[in-house]
């Protein structure tokens, strides 16, 4: 099966930097892949997602890149801001419904 | 209007209990999913329901685990005999469009946090 390794476990920033998060992946097959932001006591909330036929995809601060020669996508957060504090999971899948999760990023952004 | 609602938010159980979990998705969602997250840990697959078609039970983890979902609505996870390593989050989401549709954000609810003692 799909096998997802998202590094680092924990970020910490300062307000106004920019944080990276980054994903490797096993399955070829994969084509779909989204990016997800859970608060503390909350369910993990879409942010933003990409197909494997585009290469990189921006929305306001947030961008994330892939690579499927490497198998590795990376989520970039612009211009942090003390509210972009949260976990950050990425996922992947070959059938749309089926995600394979990383093990999540801690970012914490220092004011 | 309403996002997906789990209940109840928390539950305590003794080893060797059964436990239901309940998921009410948003209205319309034709596809509802359940995940496992536990601490620290990123989010296990572990079923998926589609309209009427037959459930992918792929993730789950032993056999007593069991899911249905009636009227196309309402999901119920059940874990029978319940161990210690079943303590987790437990969460349900639903989408909107089946796969292939070209929409695949799944919503999820707040989870249920499982503790079995």
């Amino acid at each position: 099966g799909e096998n997802v390794e998202q590094h680092p476990s924990t970020l910490s920033v300062q307000e106004g930097d920019s944080a990276v998060i980054k994903c490797t992946y096993s399955d070829s097959a994969s084509n779909y892949f989204p990016w997800y932001k859970q608060e503390l006591g909350k369910g993990p909330q879409l942010i933003i997602d990409i197909r494997s036929n585009v290469g990189e995809k921006k929305d306001q601060r947030i961008a994330v890149t892939l690579n499927k020669t490497a198998k590795h996508f990376s989520l970039h957060i612009t211009e942090t801001q003390p509210e972009d504090s949260a976990v950050y999971f990425c996922a992947a899948s070959s059938n749309d419904y089926k995600l394979s999760f990383g093990a999540g990023t801690t970012v914490t952004v220092r004011a | 209007g309403a996002g997906v609602s789990q209940s109840p938010s928390n539950k305590v159980t003794e080893k060797g209990k059964d436990v239901e979990l309940r998921c009410d998705p948003i209205s319309g969602h034709t596809a509802l999913y359940w995940y496992r997250q536990s601490l620290g840990q990123g989010l296990e697959f572990l079923i998926y329901f589609q309209g009427n078609s037959a459930p992918d039970k792929s993730g789950l983890p032993s056999d007593r685990f069991s899911a249905e979902r009636t009227g196309g609505s309402v999901s119920t996870l059940t874990i029978q005999r319940t161990q210690q390593e079943d303590s987790a989050v437990y969460l349900c989401a639903s989408s909107f469009h089946a796969p292939g549709t070209g929409s695949y954000e799944q919503y999820f609810g707040p989870g249920t946090r499982l503790t079995v003692t």
